[in-house]
């Protein structure tokens, strides 16, 4: 299969708590793994990526580590910030030779002050 | 740089029409994606361009194509519209090429309402 599993939103924490985003992906192979993120009205912007097994990619405070055993992507943060309020999407490159993204359902974060 | 921009953001339609939204990449991108956002299915892909040739397609009807131009700004056409066709459309320029790690950059989108 080619799927993106994520938890079900809204997320709602208090500033400067920690973040976990659960993201499971099915493969048969090991495909470069991203997170976006969506701001309202806006388009969705690259947060971070891993592209072979064990990778960590890292941006802005996020983290997310590719576990091939668990076939998980997990976003974290140590602390959120009101401005990290966002809709946050989990995604992996479909299949060898089609260059495109399969995305999970989205994840709504509200941080509250 | 510039990013990807999207024209036009806003767009009503009504039920039978056709409608045509565009797409500039980010300069030195050849690459470029279409997606379809609605609250009930998610992100889903519509096609991929690259050298003005569609090189990956999602599963979608006929009604919605699309095309490349030699600058890689790409245009994306539905006809026949529904009220189904209702979204955010979202387009995405990457570069190509083997070795270069895969990375697409999105646009603000265009928000297509059909009445």
């Amino acid at each position: 299969g080619n799927s993106v599993t994520q938890m079900e939103g809204p997320v709602t924490l208090s500033e400067e708590a920690f973040l976990t985003i659960n993201c499971t992906y099915t493969a048969t192979g090991y495909p470069s793994l991203f997170w976006y993120v969506q701001y309202p009205g806006e388009g969705l912007q690259l947060l971070l990526k891993a592209t072979k097994a064990d990778d960590k990619g890292s941006n802005k405070g996020f983290e997310a580590t590719y576990r091939k055993e668990t076939t998980s992507f997990h976003l974290e943060k140590g602390s959120v910030q009101v401005s990290d309020s966002a809709v946050y999407f989990c995604a992996r490159l479909m299949d060898t030779g089609r260059r495109a993204l399969t995305f999970g359902s989205g994840t709504r974060l509200q941080v509250q002050p | 740089k510039a990013g990807v921009t999207q024209t036009p953001r806003y767009l009503i339609k009504t039920r039978g029409q056709q409608v045509t939204l565009s797409c500039s990449p980010i300069s030195g991108h050849r690459s470029v994606s279409w997606y379809q956002q609605t609250p009930g299915q998610g992100l889903q892909f519509l096609f991929e361009y690259f050298s003005e040739t569609q090189r990956n397609k999602g599963n979608f009807p006929g009604r919605f194509s699309g095309r490349q131009f030699s600058n890689s700004r790409s245009e994306m056409n539905v006809s026949t519209l529904e009220l189904g066709d209702s979204a955010l459309y979202l387009c995405a320029s990457s570069k190509a090429g083997t070795g270069v790690p895969y990375e697409q950059y999105f646009g603000p989108g265009t928000r297509l309402t059909v009445t």
